[in-house]
């Protein structure tokens, strides 16, 4: 079955912190992963995908399929990037499949 | 560009009657509409998929009659919650993807929030 597990609830970092969101899968198929993020009262939004390979606000990912993870990684947190993160997906029909997600909380 | 809208952004309804949300993306043609289910601080759940002009295909557990739902144009589905009870008080989520060739994006609307008396 498809599964995308988010471990943590919520992270708390400094301003200034490197961040790392996980996030780990159980899919059969080759996978397609990505992340997205919901800011305060704010949709939720696309952050990036692995296939791009793109690093977005300084955010990178990558697909370590050994290991079956996709973590969210930025070197140095700022005070903006505090929001829900949802790590994805995707199956067939172009559903996707949904982490708990994680509450990136940066301190000043 | 890429919009996706949904109405009404929260609703409340009394127990028994049925409650109607549109998911409309106001600039690009959707071939593909999908509706999820949100509970308080957890994950998003997905319901359905909704092609336009065909019927939808719901998630295992998810009752079809009791969420209609209706994808009438390339831009428009509508989900019905139908004899709505207070266990179907939740947040309510579209997307749409857009008609391009391979494309898997999905735009995510704002969401509405149905809650049942």
């Amino acid at each position: 079955a498809q599964r995308v597990t988010q471990p943590e609830k919520l992270l708390s970092v400094f301003k200034g912190a490197p961040v790392e969101l996980k996030c780990n899968y159980s899919y059969s198929g080759s996978p397609e992963l990505f992340w997205y993020v919901q800011y305060s009262r704010q949709r939720l939004q696309l952050l990036l995908r692995h296939i791009s390979r793109e690093s977005i606000k300084g955010f990178t990912a990558d697909l370590n399929k050994g290991e079956t993870s996709f973590h969210l990684k930025k070197p140095f947190a700022q005070e903006e990037d505090s929001a829900m993160y949802y790590c994805a997906l995707k199956k067939y029909g172009n559903k996707l499949v949904f982490g708990a997600g994680t509450i990136l909380r940066v301190k000043s | 560009g890429a919009v996706v809208s949904q109405h009404p952004s929260w609703v409340i309804c009394k127990s028994g009657t049925s409650v109607k949300i549109e998911c409309r993306s106001l600039d690009f043609q959707a071939t593909t509409m999908f509706w999820y289910r949100q509970f308080p601080k957890q994950s998003l759940m997905l319901m359905a998929t909704s092609n336009e002009g065909s019927k939808a295909t719901y998630e295992q557990g998810v009752e079809k009659d009791k969420f209609l739902i209706n994808h009438a144009s390339l831009t428009l589905s509508t989900l019905t919650v139908t004899s709505a009870h207070p266990e179907d008080s939740s947040f309510y989520i579209c997307s749409a993807s857009p008609r391009v060739f391979l494309t898997y994006e999905q735009y995510f609307g704002p969401g509405t929030r149905l809650t049942v008396t």
